[in-house]
């Protein structure tokens, strides 16, 4: 059972843009920054996302973070067949000490 | 050139005592913000969060596991290690070590080390 709450699938066209989303609650997503990892079958994952919205380098601008309260989403526009792959959402929870928080994950498959 | 190699055994036996070390170069454990941190994931699962040491040796661990796990590291070395004591079968996962800057998200990862526990 994930702390952070992602729902185990989604799926898009070639070119549609799909939505992914996260709920938590006020110690982690609440208060403080949402990261997304990418990945593909059989390969570490990829930082996405990180402080909500902000993409690293060399990560294309299809991919879209955005934070509302304890929810958190990743949007991917210009779905292209590369994109098929699970993605996480994670966070920083302060209770308990001080712990990371992942999501269940959500596998995307493009049709 | 940021990398990170996660090395140790790939099979142990029920209660034994797992150590994984984590070797890394392109960055210095010393650098202020700078964390390195296990994750793992078993086979067809999701990602689970282990520990975490940062460059002022702070140590956090999972809330589930705490009584288990053990983070060090030897910054002259580039070196991270974490010890799980008393492995069980539900321990089998690829163990991952990833490294942080200034808690923005896991930015590089290794490879990944497979993990079986079984007799």
């Amino acid at each position: 059972q994930s702390v952070l709450t992602q729902p185990p699938s989604a799926s898009g066209t070639p070119g549609q843009r799909v939505t992914i989303s996260c709920s938590g609650s006020s110690s982690n997503i609440g208060s403080n920054t949402v990261n997304w990892y990418q990945q593909l079958p059989g390969t570490a994952p990829k930082l996405l996302i990180y402080s909500n919205n902000q993409r690293p380098s060399g990560v294309p601008d299809r991919f879209s973070g955005s934070k509302s309260g304890t929810s958190a989403s990743l949007a991917i526009s210009g779905l292209q067949s590369e994109d098929e792959a699970d993605y996480y959402c994670a966070a920083w929870d302060d209770s308990l000490n001080g712990r990371w928080v992942f999501g269940g994950g959500t596998k995307l498959t493009v049709l | 050139q940021v990398t990170l190699r996660e090395s140790g055994p790939a099979l142990v036996k029920p209660t034994q005592t797992l150590t994984l070390t984590c070797t890394f170069s392109g960055f210095s454990l010393s650098t202020s913000g700078m964390c390195v941190s296990w994750i793992r994931q078993p086979p067809g699962k999701a990602l689970e969060w282990l520990a975490l040491i940062d460059w002022d040796d702070d140590k956090y661990y999972s809330t589930s596991l705490k009584t288990r796990l053990t983070i060090s590291k030897d910054t002259s070395k580039n070196q991270v290690v974490l010890t799980m004591t008393n492995m069980d079968p539900v321990d089998t996962a690829t163990y991952y070590c990833a490294r942080i800057l200034s808690w923005q998200g896991f930015d590089y990862w290794g490879q990944g080390t497979l993990v079986t526990v079984s007799s």
